[in-house]
């Protein structure tokens, strides 16, 4: 299986900071990796996929770089309701495998 | 738009089948493939598979021995039935959609079913 190692595990960071986290895969997975955020008690919603496209509907704050095995997710500028935690996702191999997610705080 | 609701018994005792239905509404589940994802409380997000409506499936290998995914199209429906349950599979169990053939993003979601093994 494809190990998705995501750092930091998590962060606090102040409304209107950038805040940037990363996704290393565990081998070589080219651009095949989507992005969810997660809040309290709800299912996963999807926000970047294909490493680097944005979802309908999903603020242009948060995007998306990277191919390979190192990936960044970013969201420009911190708001409240971004308060949740965030998986990578890789699809290049079965099993689909998702890190260990980032949870995002609101210093 | 497409909705997604899971059902199924909440609790399950150990050895026994875990049975979940996901059914489809505001669109034709011929529109995609569909998935199962599971978490367990204050833990990640673990594939359990996907179903394509040809019935067509793949399993993620750590399950595969006991898992079975169908799918019904005339009912808008797709199952999950995980067997030999034990605590260990106590999780809230997602049904999800894949927005394309081409990837493995899931852009829609249901809102996901608490499932408990205990006696």
């Amino acid at each position: 299986d494809i190990q998705m190692t995501q750092s930091p595990s998590s962060l606090s960071a102040s409304v209107g900071d950038r805040v940037t986290i990363t996704c290393q895969a565990s081998q070589d997975i080219s651009n095949y990796l989507n992005w969810y955020q997660q809040k309290p008690g709800k299912a996963p919603k999807l926000l970047i996929y294909h490493a680097s496209n944005l979802e309908t509907g999903v603020p242009s704050r948060f995007s998306g770089s990277g191919s390979g095995t190192d990936f960044t997710f970013t969201i420009s500028s911190l708001q409240p309701e971004d308060i949740a935690t965030y998986y990578c996702q890789q699809y290049d191999n079965l099993p689909l495998t998702f890190g260990g997610g980032t949870k995002v705080e609101i210093k | 738009q497409v909705q997604l609701q899971e059902s199924g018994p909440g609790l399950v005792k150990p050895s026994e089948t875990l049975s979940l239905t996901c059914t489809v509404s505001g669109g034709s589940i011929s529109s995609s493939y569909w998935t199962w994802v599971r978490q367990p409380a204050g833990k990640g997000l673990e594939w359990i598979g996907r179903i394509y409506t040809s019935g067509s499936t793949n399993y993620n290998p750590s399950l595969k021995s006991r898992v079975t995914m169908s799918v019904d199209t005339s009912k808008n429906q797709f199952s999950l039935k995980l067997s030999s349950v034990t605590a260990a599979d106590t999780a809230v169990y997602y049904c999800a959609r894949a927005r394309d053939i081409t990837s493995d993003a899931f852009d829609i979601w249901g809102q996901g079913t608490m499932v408990t093994v205990s006696s």
